[in-house]
């Protein structure tokens, strides 16, 4: 079964400090890896989007890594702000159906404090 | 921010209630989504579009209904709603063409039946 796993569940970090998300997939065979962000109430946002051969890309503060050997990827977001608050969301999509199906995370809940 | 629109934004209404939740793009995207999302856990799809006439059911079990008459527009009806319908709709379009298959999402509904 393909499945998506993101750790923390949530996090609270202050203002200003840095904080790594991650996620691990089994998605098999694989085409990319996004990271999205969700306000609450709101529909999910992309911040990132990785294919097999990239093992870095960057979006401003949010760097993203993939490691499609481990089947790992990470999201470190800098000098974070308040508007960082939101769940991030791990979504892998699979090469194997032309409708691009995508397998969702639960998300990391990040609360940022002034 | 993507062109991409859901009406309404929030919903109350009683059990045996015939609604219809509305989703247009402006993007001429032709495959389109939709998702359930229960809080704090991941989407879920339950329908989906390759284009005008063709709907497909999703991973996850739904009582719901789509249509797709037009390109733009990808209406979900649900013909007697009931609380375990409660949740967050999603609605989601992306371009036929292109390896990412990149997913813009709507601001979402948000239902509550009583």
């Amino acid at each position: 079964k393909n499945q998506v796993e993101q750790s923390p569940q949530s996090l609270i970090i202050l203002e200003g400090k840095n904080c790594t998300l991650q996620c691990n997939y089994t998605v098999s065979p694989f085409s990319n890896l996004r990271w999205y962000k969700q306000d609450t109430g709101r529909g999910p946002v992309s911040l990132t989007i990785m294919t097999f051969s990239e093992n870095t890309k960057s979006n401003g503060r949010y760097t993203a890594t993939l490691d499609a050997d481990t089947k790992q990827s990470s999201l470190h977001i800098t000098a974070s702000q308040l508007s960082d608050s939101a769940s991030y969301i791990c979504v892998v999509s699979d090469r194997g159906s032309t409708l691009g199906r995508l397998y969702f995370g639960r998300g990391t809940q990040l609360t940022v404090w002034p | 921010e993507a062109d991409i629109y859901q009406t309404p934004r929030y919903l109350v209404i009683g059990t045996g209630k015939k609604i219809t939740l509305e989703c247009s793009q402006t993007m001429g995207h032709d495959k389109m989504y939709w998702y359930q999302q229960d809080p704090g856990m991941e989407l879920h799809l339950i329908h989906y579009s390759y284009g005008v006439n063709s709907t497909e059911k999703g991973d996850l079990s739904s009582e719901s209904t789509v249509s797709r008459i037009r390109t733009e527009h990808f209406p979900l009806t649900l013909e007697s709603a009931r609380p375990s319908h409660t949740s967050q709709y999603l609605c989601a379009s992306s371009a036929t063409s292109g390896a990412s298959y990149e997913q813009y999402f709507g601001p979402g509904t948000r239902l509550t039946v009583t």
